[in-house]
């Protein structure tokens, strides 16, 4: 069974950081694009960060680029984003997803739970 | 950026009804277009992808259509459980893009 669990979210300070993570199981993680998607309060969903299976290439929504770092660790079949300089426009769930397997692994076929990030002073 | 609007916001519909769902790209995205669901409380779940291919598990009762820039789900013999938010998503362009939802309400 495919799991995914989200992890580190909580509430910070305005510019300030975390680091979340995602951990795989139930599939060979270093086979698939991994992706971070938020939901901003209400409903909107927002794509923000996608990475190859390697790790070798890394995407960003644009405002997102130099204040959010996405990777991943096949050792640990756990996914990351690190988010610097939080911004009240920052709070939302982050959802963990993997790519699928068609569609050039820019659809997503299984969703964690997610975890959600509030940035309030 | 490809921008998707989804149509009506809100659908309020009975048990058995059929939901016809709209999503119109602001350019054509060809087949490349996924839907989800979300349940209240749950994560997404992946529908439809290629704009009319089932995801593993779900019922033939919801059917994709639609190709360029126009595109629509259908929920057909609705049911309690298919309650919630409907979403969306392509994958023709960088940044890949959602619509704002429809709801759905039964």
């Amino acid at each position: 069974e495919v799991q995914l669990v989200e992890s580190g979210g909580g509430l910070i300070q305005p510019g300030g950081s975390l680091r979340l993570s995602c951990v795989s199981s139930g599939f060979n993680f270093d086979t698939y694009a991994m992706h971070w998607v938020r939901q901003v309060p209400g409903r909107r969903l927002e794509w923000v960060s996608t990475i190859n299976p390697t790790g070798g290439a890394t995407y960003y929504e644009d405002s997102l680029k130099g204040r959010f770092t996405i990777s991943r660790d096949s050792s640990r079949s756990t996914l990351y984003l690190q988010m610097d300089t939080l911004t009240a426009e920052d709070t939302a769930v982050y959802f963990c997803a993997r790519g699928s397997s068609f569609g050039g692994g820019e659809y997503f076929d299984y969703w964690g739970q997610g975890t959600l990030v509030t940035v309030s002073s | 950026e490809i921008v998707l609007t989804q149509s009506p916001a809100t659908l309020s519909l009975s048990p058995g009804e059929t939901a016809t769902l709209s999503c119109r790209a602001s350019q054509g995205v060809g087949s490349h277009l996924a839907w989800y669901q979300q349940r209240p409380g749950q994560s997404p779940r992946l529908l439809i992808y290629d704009a009319s291919k089932r995801a593993t598990g779900i019922p033939a009762r919801f059917s994709g259509s639609g190709s360029g820039a126009d595109f629509t789900l259908t929920v057909s013999s609705l049911e309690p459980e298919d309650l919630g938010l409907y979403f969306c998503q392509q994958r023709r362009n960088w940044p890949l893009t959602f619509g704002g939802g429809t709801k759905v309400e039964i």
